[in-house]
C-alpha cells in the first residue's frame, strides 16, 4: 500500500481555517485519497474523499495537487468539535482492496 | 439510521475466560470490519466480511475468532487472549465491497488480565 506523511500535530484557533498537508509521493493513478477523523473516545469517521479534482462537502474540503503527491484536508472555520486525530489514507479501488491502512494521523488541537 | 453499535464498551477479561464482542448494523450494508486499536496508535484491520463471507483475514491469531451470522451482525469470540491483546476493538461496515465510506463504531474497550 502506498504510503502516506503528515505531521504529527497542528494547532488553531477556533473559527479560522485550518489546512492539514498529506504528503503521498508513491501514489498510483488509481489510488484513491480518503480523509477519516477521529475524535476522542470515539471511533473513526469518514470526512471526504477524492481522485484527481478538488472536492467539497458539507464537512471540509479536500485540495489534490495537480501531480497528485500532495493533498490538503480544509477546515473552513474550526470549532471545538474539530480536534480529533485526521488521517489521510490511500485506497486502491481498482485493486478490489477493502482495506483502510491507516498512518500516524495529524493530531488536531483547537483553541477557543 | 446511520449507527454501527457494539457491545459491551467495555470488557476486562482473564486469559483463560471465553467471550465475545458483538457489533450491529441496520443500514444494509453488506460488508463488516473488524479492527484493533492500541493507545495512541492508528486502527489495523484484522478481519473482513463481504455477503457474510470472510474475505479478509489479516493474519489474526486464532484465539481472535470472527462469526459473521448475518448480514446485520458480527461478533468477535475472544479465547485464551494475552495481556497484549488489550485494545480498543473497532467494528465497521460499507455498504458494500469496495463502497468508499465505512461507518465505525464506538469500539469495545479490552482489558485483558
Amino acid at each position: 500500500d502506498a504510503k502516506t506523511t503528515q505531521p504529527n500535530s497542528m494547532e488553531s484557533n477556533e473559527e479560522e481555517p485550518v489546512h492539514l498537508p498529506c504528503n503521498h509521493s508513491t501514489i498510483s493513478g488509481t489510488d484513491y485519497i480518503h480523509w477519516y477523523r477521529q475524535l476522542p473516545s470515539q471511533g473513526p469517521e469518514y470526512v471526504i474523499h477524492g481522485l484527481t479534482s478538488n472536492v467539497n462537502n458539507r464537512m471540509a474540503s479536500l485540495a489534490i495537487a495537480e501531480d497528485r503527491k500532495s493533498s490538503t484536508l480544509i477546515l473552513h472555520r474550526a470549532t471545538l468539535r474539530d480536534a480529533a486525530v485526521y488521517y489521510c489514507i490511500l485506497r486502491d479501488v481498482e485493486g478490489g482492496s477493502e482495506k483502510l491502512v491507516f498512518g500516524k494521523g495529524t493530531k488536531l488541537t483547537v483553541n477557543p | 439510521d446511520t449507527e454501527v453499535t457494539q457491545t459491551p464498551k467495555h470488557l476486562v477479561m482473564g486469559m483463560t475466560n471465553k467471550k465475545s464482542l458483538k457489533c450491529e448494523q441496520h443500514m444494509g450494508h453488506r460488508a463488516m470490519y473488524w479492527y484493533k486499536q492500541k493507545a495512541k496508535k492508528p486502527p489495523e484491520l484484522m478481519f473482513v466480511y463481504s455477503y457474510e463471507k470472510l474475505s479478509i483475514n489479516e493474519s489474526v491469531p486464532s484465539r481472535f475468532s470472527p462469526e459473521c451470522p448475518n448480514s446485520s451482525l458480527l461478533n468477535l469470540h475472544l479465547h485464551a487472549l494475552q495481556p497484549e491483546d488489550s485494545a480498543l476493538y473497532l467494528c465497521a461496515s460499507t455498504f458494500s465491497y469496495g463502497a468508499y465510506e465505512q461507518y465505525f463504531g464506538p469500539g469495545t474497550r479490552l482489558t485483558v488480565t
